[in-house]
């Protein structure tokens, strides 16, 4: 099956650094990458999806310049948190869909980032 | 956009019995109805998916339902086991950019 990878899988910073994640799709090459975060016993809230080679596109109420992504490739995205607060602290996951000749394509999660900011 | 509602919020059920969890969606031109289980401090991992020209599908133990006239699909779960103890969410979208998640059911299946 189509495995997505996520590095690293837990991170502690202090308030004001920022944070690089990274998602890779580990045998296929991804059409798109998603971004999710999720908060204590809560579902899955999209920020943004990602696109190799073009600019991401975010979705409302999450700002781009605090959650900066970066589409290098089609096996890798990264998000980069800018300027950390506590606020920020929560459970990043990404999403890579694999093509299946259907659309939509299926999505296949890695395994998250644990973020805690100090 | 779509909407998908998701019930019961929790369940729990003895080993060996039957599970089921229920969605509906809003958007009519869905297509597309995944399931993903989600274990504590992991990512969710797709465990079945459903498109909108079968109306059933079956896997082992795992089977997923589909009326796209009453726009709902169901998760069942049969010989249930503590190890399918988890949230599961549900899912449809109908284009790669547009999927919506339900709020998650807590499975917890008592040995």
């Amino acid at each position: 099956g189509a495995v997505v990878s996520q590095h690293p899988s837990r991170v502690i910073c202090k308030s004001g650094t920022s944070v690089k994640i990274e998602c890779r799709s580990l045998d296929f090459q991804a059409t798109t990458m998603f971004w999710y975060r999720q908060f204590p016993k809560k579902s899955l809230m999209l920020m943004a999806t990602s696109n190799e080679g073009s600019k991401a596109t975010y979705e409302q109420g999450v700002e781009k310049d605090k959650f900066l992504i970066n589409h290098a490739s089609l096996t890798l995205s990264t998000l980069t948190v800018t300027s950390a607060h506590p606020e920020d602290s929560s459970f990043y996951i990404c999403s890579a869909t694999s093509p299946s000749g259907r659309t939509p394509d299926t999505q296949y999660f890695g395994p998250g980032t644990r973020l805690t900011v100090l | 956009g779509e909407n998908v509602e998701q019930h019961p919020s929790t369940l729990s059920v003895q080993e060996g019995d039957s599970a089921v969890i229920k969605c509906t969606y809003s958007d009519s031109a869905s297509n597309y109805f995944p399931w993903y289980k989600q274990e504590l401090g992991k990512g969710p991992q797709l465990i079945i998916d459903i498109r909108s020209n079968v109306g059933e599908k079956k896997d082992q133990r795992i089977a997923v339902t589909l009326n796209k006239t009453a726009k709902h699909f169901s998760l069942h779960i049969t010989e249930t086991q503590p190890e399918d103890s988890a949230v599961y969410f549900c899912a449809a979208s109908y284009n790669n950019n547009d999927m919506r998640f339900g709020a998650g059911t807590r499975l917890t299946v008592k040995p």
